[in-house]
């Protein structure tokens, strides 16, 4: 089967450095994406890797390792309004463009 | 500054009642998608279109069916609705992705479905 891992909910402080993990088990793999929805939202792309090695876009970076079959997204410097769900996808090879979703993190930023 | 436009963003059905969501996309997009989103859940796909005139079923299509009507449309119909079709539903288009290239998933709004 094809499976994608994330921790349900993460709790950390305004200012604070956070990583949410991500471990994928895919018939075939052509790379790691990120989304993040707010409550009642939509979800929006944050970052995508397909080769191994981190990919930094301002306060947000996405790290492949694709022999470990494994991802994280890093946040820094949090604020309030990264409070949201952070999803993991990952395109597997022969899915056309069918993404194959991980169930969420839900991050908590307090004050 | 649409992007992708679903309607109605509220519906209430009974049991049997059948129903049409729209969705719309002004990015010349090739690729659509429909998902659901149950909590707890994740999305999962319920149906995808690669290309105008191509629809595939994705991971729950059990009690659906599409129609890509053009290149910026693709609708989703309940036939007969049940209790367990409760659900936000998500629109989605994207480019046609490159082998390492990934074309990112634009999502409309989502429409609340409840089916008493």
């Amino acid at each position: 089967g094809q499976s994608l891992e994330q921790p349900s909910e993460v709790t950390a402080v305004e200012g604070a450095i956070v990583q949410i993990n991500c471990t994928y088990q895919t018939s075939g793999f052509y790379g790691l994406s990120w989304y993040q929805q707010h409550d009642g939202g939509a979800p929006t792309f944050l970052s995508y890797n397909a080769l191994d090695g981190l990919e930094e876009t301002g306060r947000f970076s996405s790290f492949l390792s694709r022999s470990d079959s494994y991802g994280y997204l890093l946040l820094q410097e949090l604020q309030m309004k990264d409070s949201a769900s952070y999803f993991c996808a990952v395109r597997g090879a022969g899915n056309n463009r069918k993404l194959i979703w991980g169930l969420g993190t839900s991050l908590a930023v307090n004050p | 500054n649409a992007g992708v436009t679903q309607t109605p963003k509220f519906q209430v059905l009974k049991t049997g009642q059948s129903m049409t969501l729209q969705c719309a996309q002004d990015m010349n997009h090739n690729s659509m998608y429909w998902y659901r989103q149950d909590p707890g859940m994740g999305l999962r796909l319920i149906y995808y279109s690669a290309s105008e005139g191509t629809t595939d079923k994705g991971e729950v299509p059990n009690g659906y069916n599409v129609s890509r009507l053009n290149k910026r449309e693709f609708s989703l119909r309940l036939e007969s609705a049940a209790p367990s079709q409760t659900s936000v539903y998500f629109c989605a288009s994207s480019d046609r992705d490159r082998r390492y290239s990934n074309q990112p998933q634009h999502f409309g709004d989502g429409t609340r479905l409840s089916i008493l």
